[in-house]
């Protein structure tokens, strides 16, 4: 099966810690994008990569880092400097980068940080 | 500024038709798109339409583009409760950059 996958589900941290999210595609898409919504909100672009060992900062990157060491593979790490980390994080990969490509969504991760 | 709004929630009966409504602010916006985005999920792309295109109909889905009044909606005919789910319109600015805009969604209940 193709697709977008996160893990876990379900992420529960204590303030302090840093927490690294995983984000896989099999799609063989160039760009990974990882987004935060918080109720209520639409979605927010906190880092997007177009091409493997390149990323972009998005709207919220600050508190936030990510690495594309494989085209597969766009990890998202909160650190304990991201002042307000609980939120549900979405992933997303789209096949080129620009044009008019859609975006292909995972099912998402929830962080809870206490 | 880029800004996308929606109005936030919308109760209709089973059967009827819904309208979900979108304004956005910058003209120079290439795709719209409508993802569908159910509880505790990522989000589902249902349509898109092009910034050149007034109209755009997929079975019971209906997208209408007004790009005078920056105006984007989306119609769903004939309504099911499986339809309840949160909607966000979305817009891509330009082709050099792979940077979406949501809106804040609009949470569709389907009621019996």
């Amino acid at each position: 099966d193709g697709g977008i996958t996160q893990s876990p589900k379900y992420l529960f941290r204590k303030e302090g810690q840093n927490v690294t999210l995983s984000c896989e595609q099999n799609l063989n898409h160039d760009a990974m994008y990882w987004y935060r919504q918080d109720p209520g909100q639409g979605l927010r672009l906190i880092y997007y990569s177009q091409i493997v060992n390149d990323f972009q900062k998005g709207d919220i990157a600050e508190g936030y880092s990510v690495s594309r060491e494989k085209k597969e593979s766009f990890p998202l790490t909160v650190t304990s400097a991201q002042k307000n980390p609980t939120a549900f994080y979405l992933c997303a990969s789209s096949p080129i980068a620009g044009a008019g490509y859609e975006q292909y969504f995972g099912p998402g991760t929830r962080l809870t940080v206490t | 500024g880029e800004d996308v709004e929606q109005s936030l929630f919308l109760s209709v009966r089973e059967g009827d038709s819904s309208v979900i409504n979108c304004t956005y602010t910058d003209s120079s916006s290439t795709y719209l798109y409508w993802y569908k985005q159910e509880p505790g999920a990522g989000l589902q792309l249902l349509t898109y339409i092009f910034s050149n295109m007034d109209m755009k109909q997929d079975q019971r889905l209906t997208v209408l583009l007004n790009k005078k009044d920056k105006h984007l909606s989306l119609r769903i005919a004939d309504t099911q409760t499986g339809d309840s789910a949160i909607y966000f319109c979305a817009e891509k600015v330009t082709y050099n950059t792979d940077k979406l805009i949501f809106g804040t969604g609009t949470r569709l209940q389907v009621f019996p």
